[in-house]
Parts: C-alpha cells; structure tokens; sequence
C-alpha cells in the first residue's frame, strides 16, 4: 500500500523568503503525486501535479516541485513566500494502473508567514 | 460555476441521532469520495464510489454508508451518530484515471 509523509507539522517563513516543503512516499511501482493547499475553512485545491516525464513540475501561485526518485520525495518549492501563502499543505500519491484510484495523503504542514 | 456542492456546511447533532451529508456535482465525472479530516490525522478516505451503482470501503468506514444511484450525487449517511465522528468531512470527485480530485467546502459536523 502506498503512504506519504510530511515531516515538518509546522514551517515559520519570513515573508520574501524562500520555501521547500518535504514530502516523501512509498510506493512500489511509478506514482502520481500531487500537492494541494488548504487555506483555513476552505477546501483543498491543487498546486501541482506529476504524472510522468520533466521531474521539475511547475503549479499554480509560483509553485514548483520536484521528483526524486532515488530519494521516494517529491518536495514542494517556492523562491519568494507572499503573507496570502500561509495555508496547510497536503502532499497526495496516487498509484498508476489503478483505474480510478484513491490518494493517500500525508498529515499536512501547516505553513505560518511572519512579516 | 462547475464544481461540488456539500450540504450542510456545519451541523450540530445529538449522539444516536441519523443525519445524511450531501454531496453533488456537477461536472460529469465518474469516481466520487468521502474523507474526514481530524487535527493531526489529515484526510482519511472514508468510502469511494467509481461509477454510479458502484461502491467501496475506504480507511475508515465503520459508522458510515454511501449510495450512488445517479452520476452527480453521493451522500453520506451517518445511522447512529457518536461523538468520535465530530469531524470537517469533505466530498471529492475525479474524472480521470490518475486520480487527480476536486474536493468540496467542507461539512463541519459535531456530535454531542
């Protein structure tokens, strides 16, 4: 069975500063993954997404990610954190050939901005 | 604007008491979900649907039942409440094969 962890339950940014959220999975065969952002009484939308090919995948909002496979991580990026970013992350697998498959997230990091 | 619709947004209820979250979307597509999320715990999939007349047991699905009889509406059913099931429940749906979801508001649901 496929899993995802997020190490970090808690990451404080300065604003302007850069940002890379972990993210780590396990999983046998070639997954999809996926990061989502939930921002506080929302629901959760999608920032990225990598299926195959380029391992740099670029989202939504100046999001990046980038798949390691040697490492099993998929970790989230951003080069400049705005206030309006601050918001609980999810990192989600998902798993090849499985028709309509579910996702397995991970427990999410919550992401405070200072000024 | 397309997307799922969840009823209620937040709800109080008595334990024992029956209550049914609904979920309806209006995008077409085939696989449906159910997951509560829990401080410290994240999403945990509840039941999944991927077709109408079609049902599955997630992580988590003692205490809870679904029906899919048409495409755009998956309801919820809690049949005896208990107050471990106070909860923000989220509907999903998916229309393609590599699971890519669209997620709905959120019930807030708590259970005296």
């Amino acid at each position: 069975a496929q899993s995802v962890t997020q190490p970090d339950i808690h990451i404080t940014v300065s604003e302007g500063a850069s940002l890379e959220l972990r993210c780590n999975y396990s999983y046998g065969a070639t997954p999809y993954l996926f990061w989502y952002v939930q921002s506080p009484g929302q629901g959760l939308q999608l920032l990225l997404k990598y299926f195959s090919g380029d391992t740099l995948v670029q989202g939504i909002k100046g999001f990046e990610a980038e798949f390691k496979r040697s490492q099993s991580s998929f970790n989230l990026r951003k080069p400049s954190v705005h206030w309006s970013d601050a918001a609980e992350y999810f990192c989600a697998v998902g798993a090849e050939g499985s028709g309509y498959s579910t996702l397995t997230f991970g427990k999410g990091t919550m992401l405070l901005v200072s000024p | 604007i397309a997307g799922i619709t969840q009823a209620p947004t937040s709800q109080i209820l008595a334990a024992g008491r029956r209550m049914t979250l609904r979920c309806t979307q209006d995008m077409r597509h085939n696989a449906m979900y159910w997951y509560r999320q829990d401080l410290g715990l994240g999403l945990r999939l509840i039941h999944y649907s991927n077709t109408a007349g079609t049902t599955g047991k997630g992580e988590v699905p003692d205490g809870y039942s679904v029906s899919r009889a048409n495409t755009d509406d998956f309801p919820l059913t809690l049949a005896s409440a208990v107050p471990s099931q106070t909860s923000v429940y989220f509907c999903a749906s998916s229309g393609t094969l590599t699971g890519e979801l669209f997620f709905g508001e959120g019930s807030r649901l708590t259970v005296l």
